[in-house]
């Protein structure tokens, strides 16, 4: 059955510093997605990508955020300058276009700590 | 802006019983509506989904749900729970967006222990 990958499946980076979460999302789908959960709290929605632009971005998504399909398998989340708060597991989910993207498919996470 | 409610933090059972995790949802359309489960240090598989139709779903693992407008609510049950049920479970409620895809709200979440 095919899945949404991610990697690296944890990242230990410093403040300040640069990280790129990436994920390969199901080979057919085309509406590519990342949501956050801050240990302990629920899952958040980031941003949705489609057609190779933001479809929508939730105001956690700020400028140190970015979003890119690089090749035609990989989507990968930029965060430029990290925070102590940006601490979390990330999710790359997927969705098929055949069926109004309505059912998303998530990966595995990556868990993100800035020290 | 739409809102999901789950109302117990936490919920033990015994292996064997019965299980209804609760659900109430917030949204001004037809909503389309979602239960995952995570597994400790696991990603969220979907269980089950509803779309339209028949307001009974049926979902993986024994699991399903049923979608009551009236109360706004999307309660996931199980008849007899099984020890690998233990996890934490999310409703979620799926809002279209004008740019194609969309977008899922969840809930704060339940977690399920169950005792043998």
């Amino acid at each position: 059955e095919p899945e949404v990958t991610q990697t690296p499946s944890h990242q230990v980076t410093q403040m300040g510093q640069e990280v790129i979460l990436r994920c390969v999302p199901i080979s057919n789908h085309l509406y590519f997605y990342w949501y956050r959960q801050i240990l302990g709290q629920k899952v958040e929605f980031l941003v949705s990508f489609y057609n190779n632009e933001i479809s929508e971005k939730s105001e956690i998504f700020d400028d140190q955020f970015s979003v890119e399909r690089p090749d035609g398998s990989n989507f990968t989340l930029k965060i430029r300058s990290t925070k102590l708060e940006d601490s979390a597991m990330y999710f790359c989910a997927s969705s098929d276009p055949s069926v109004a993207g309505t059912m998303q498919f998530f990966g595995p996470g990556t868990r993100l700590t800035v020290l | 802006a739409q809102s999901v409610t789950q109302p117990d933090i936490h919920i033990t059972v015994s292996e064997g019983a019965s299980l209804e995790l609760r659900c109430n949802y917030s949204y001004g359309a037809t909503p389309y509506l979602f239960w995952y489960v995570q597994s400790p240090g696991q990603g969220l598989q979907l269980l089950l989904k509803y779309f339209s139709g028949d307001t009974l779903v049926q979902g993986i693992k024994g699991f399903e749900a049923e979608f009551k407008r009236s109360q706004s609510s999307f309660n996931l049950r199980k008849p007899s729970v099984h020890w690998s049920d233990a996890a934490e479970y999310f409703c979620a409620v799926g809002a279209f967006l004008t740019g194609g895809g969309n977008k899922l709200t969840f809930g704060t979440g339940t977690q399920l222990k169950v005792e043998l």
